[in-house]
């Protein structure tokens, strides 16, 4: 299995804030990645695929990067809805991974 | 709008079997675009990607849960269904079902979880 390692595993910021999330595979996985927000109860919500686009409805202060290994999710200017747990995943392989997931908490 | 919605026992008893529908409404099943996936998540930690079944029935399961897993569907009631046989208390988690839109760019296409039903937890116990 390809191994998704996010950092950090979790991260305290404040409203207003830039963040930024990695994401790293275990090999090459193109841009065959995808990040997901998870709120508490709540089933995740796709927010960015193929490494880099905003699905739609999504708030354009959310922006993915990356290729090959390493990955970035990035919140330009945090909101208060924002503060969830993110993951990222790969479709790369025919065995699909997702990584630990990082907590994002208020200061 | 596409929606899903799991159904199914909460409590199943070690080494008995877990089965779980997923109900699909707004879209179909038999739509070539899609595959439809079972995912999971224990309480309190990530998630993890049981397998998934393409209408035609060809399936893909996790390794790590192959052994176990047998997922089908059902084209004229809209629906996909998982089984995993054997449970543990290591089972015990909340049990989503989700659309994967294949997205195909430059020749090559890769799957994306674009809907989830809202999860239903299913706990592991005598």
């Amino acid at each position: 299995d390809i191994q998704m390692t996010q950092s950090p595993s979790s991260l305290s910021a404040s409203v207003g804030d830039r963040v930024t999330i990695t994401c790293r595979a275990s090999q090459s996985i193109s841009s065959y990645l995808n990040w997901y927000q998870q709120k508490p109860g709540k089933a995740p919500k796709l927010l960015i695929y193929a490494a880099s686009s905003l699905q739609s409805g999504v708030p354009s202060r959310f922006s993915g990067s990356g290729s090959g290994t390493d990955f970035t999710l990035t919140i330009s200017s945090l909101q208060p809805e924002d503060f969830a747990t993110y993951y990222c995943q790969q479709s790369y392989s025919t065995s699909i991974t997702f990584g630990q997931g990082t907590r994002l908490e208020i200061k | 709008q596409v929606q899903l919605q799991e159904s199914g026992p909460g409590l199943v008893k070690p080494s008995e079997t877990l089965s779980l529908t997923c109900t699909v409404s707004g879209g179909s099943v038999s739509s070539g675009s899609y595959y439809w996936s079972w995912i999971r998540q224990p309480p309190g930690k990530g998630l993890e990607w049981i397998g998934y079944i393409y209408y035609s029935g060809s399936t893909n399961y996790n390794p790590s849960l192959k052994s176990r897993v047998t997922i089908s569907v059902d084209t004229s009631k809209n629906q996909f269904s998982l089984k995993l046989s054997s449970v543990t208390a290591a089972d015990t988690a909340v049990y989503y079902c989700a659309r994967d839109y294949q997205y195909c760019s430059g020749g090559s296409c890769q799957l994306i979880f674009d809907y989830w039903g809202q999860g239903t937890l299913v706990t592991v116990s005598s």
